[in-house]
């Protein structure tokens, strides 16, 4: 079975520290795409990064970046110079590849992040 | 502007009652999802639906039930069976091959 574990269930961080967020996952399928979700006070789910198992490049995206390593099944999130902003609970999310039709997603309990002035 | 609709934001029902929750996309997504949500938790998947008139059981659907009548829509209700209703809702959309797209949510309070 497909499971998705976040250890930090909360983090707080001052403003402009970086701060990573990490998620480990378990699959028995060798296809697979992984995910990061922000969810806002608002509840609403942001989508911020979807990875293919067979791409284990870094991937950065402004102040945000993400390391996968496979070989620790882990894809871990990393803010940098934090802001109040970034404050929400994360969510990472693991699914299989999709044959086509749908997809169903695994998603870990999130690690809630509270950046401080 | 495409998205995804879920309304009410906030029900509240008293114990016993069915309630439905309503799910609309305007996206031409073949697949929908609804997912429930409780405090501190993840997301766990109650329903899920491919095609029109097809749907599937998720991983806590005890207590749910779902209709597929339309693309758009996508229906779910909340029945008297289900022990622990009061949770966070979000409906999902996606295409044939893609990311899965959420809509706001509905928040269900069970008196």
């Amino acid at each position: 079975a497909q499971k998705v574990t976040q250890a930090q269930t909360e983090i707080s961080v001052v403003e402009k520290e970086d701060v990573t967020l990490d998620c480990v996952y378990e699959t028995r399928d060798t296809t697979y795409y992984l995910f990061w979700y922000k969810q806002p006070p608002s509840g609403e789910l942001v989508f911020l990064i979807r990875r293919n198992s067979f791409d284990e490049q870094n991937e950065i995206s402004g102040r945000y970046s993400w390391n996968f390593q496979k070989s620790t099944s882990s894809f871990n999130f990393t803010i940098t110079a934090s802001q109040v902003v970034d404050s929400a609970v994360y969510f990472c999310a693991l699914s299989e590849s999709p044959q086509g039709g749908s997809e169903k997603l695994v998603f870990g309990k999130g690690t809630k992040l509270t950046v401080n002035p | 502007d495409g998205g995804i609709t879920q309304s009410p934001k906030y029900l509240f029902r008293k114990e016993g009652q069915n309630v439905t929750l309503s799910c609309e996309q305007n996206l031409n997504h073949d697949a929908m999802y609804w997912y429930r949500q409780d405090p501190g938790q993840g997301l766990r998947l109650i329903y899920y639906s491919q095609i029109v008139n097809d749907f599937q059981k998720g991983d806590i659907a005890e207590g749910y039930s779902v209709s597929r009548e339309k693309k758009e829509s996508f229906p779910l209700t909340v029945t008297s069976a289900q022990k622990n209703p009061t949770a966070f809702y979000l409906c999902a959309s996606s295409p044939w091959t893609g990311r899965q797209y959420f809509g706001p949510g509905t928040r269900l309070t069970v008196l």
